[in-house]
């Protein structure tokens, strides 16, 4: 059974630092992997998305890595702001003709001091 | 836009009346899914669906019943709620075919008193 962990649980950083936030998973045979932000109260939003053939993805100050081999993946977010404040939630997709479900870490709640 | 749209979006209800959360794509995809998201156990899949007529069980399918009629489609159906359904629900979509990921919803905030 894929078990997806994300630590730290809970996140405080200075604006401006520039930081890493960590997925493991248990089963490498991954489709691909999502990392999502979830505001308070409100839904899921796409950040990236890695195909289990590529190594990292950017959009802007966000670039995620993927390391199959190791189970793990990281998502850096480059000069942190307040409005990067959010939960942040990693889920892989298994490998598995059929259901393509999403198997989510419990996510990091980040919080960027002004 | 391309999105997923669920509602309502809060829903206050009491043991046992029967009730539905709507659920609809316009993306066109063909794969559909709901998630429940409890604190410490995250999001976790309670039914989905490949295709029209085709519905399947999740991880937590208990008390829960999907119906898929029309491809944008995909309502949540609890026949007889109780507390223990209280929880935050989203519903999801992807395509079925390439490696895109999925959209969610905006979510719906449902309490079982």
């Amino acid at each position: 059974k894929q078990e997806v962990t994300q630590i730290p649980a809970a996140l405080s950083v200075p604006e401006g630092e520039n930081l890493v936030l960590n997925c493991s998973f248990t089963d490498s045979a991954i489709y691909n992997l999502q990392w999502f932000r979830q505001d308070p109260g409100k839904g899921l939003t796409s950040l990236l998305l890695i195909q289990s053939s590529q190594r990292e993805q950017t959009s802007g100050r966000l670039n995620a890595s993927l390391d199959k081999s190791s189970g793990r993946s990281t998502l850096y977010i480059a000069a942190s702001q307040p409005g990067d404040s959010a939960t942040y939630l990693c889920a892989v997709e298994l490998a598995n003709f059929g259901n393509e479900k999403l198997t989510f870490g419990t996510g990091t709640r980040l919080t960027i001091i002004p | 836009e391309a999105q997923v749209t669920q509602n309502p979006r809060y829903l206050i209800t009491v043991t046992g009346k029967k009730l539905t959360v709507t659920c609809s794509q316009n993306m066109n995809h063909e794969y559909m899914s709901w998630y429940r998201q409890d604190p410490g156990l995250g999001l976790r899949q309670i039914y989905y669906s490949m295709n029209v007529e085709v519905t399947d069980k999740g991880d937590v399918p208990e008390g829960y019943k999907v119906s898929r009629k029309e491809k944008r489609n995909f309502p949540l159906i609890l026949e007889s709620p109780s507390p223990n359904q209280t929880s935050l629900y989203f519903c999801a979509s992807s395509r079925w075919t390439g490696n895109y990921g999925y959209t969610f919803g905006s979510g719906t905030r449902l309490t079982v008193v």
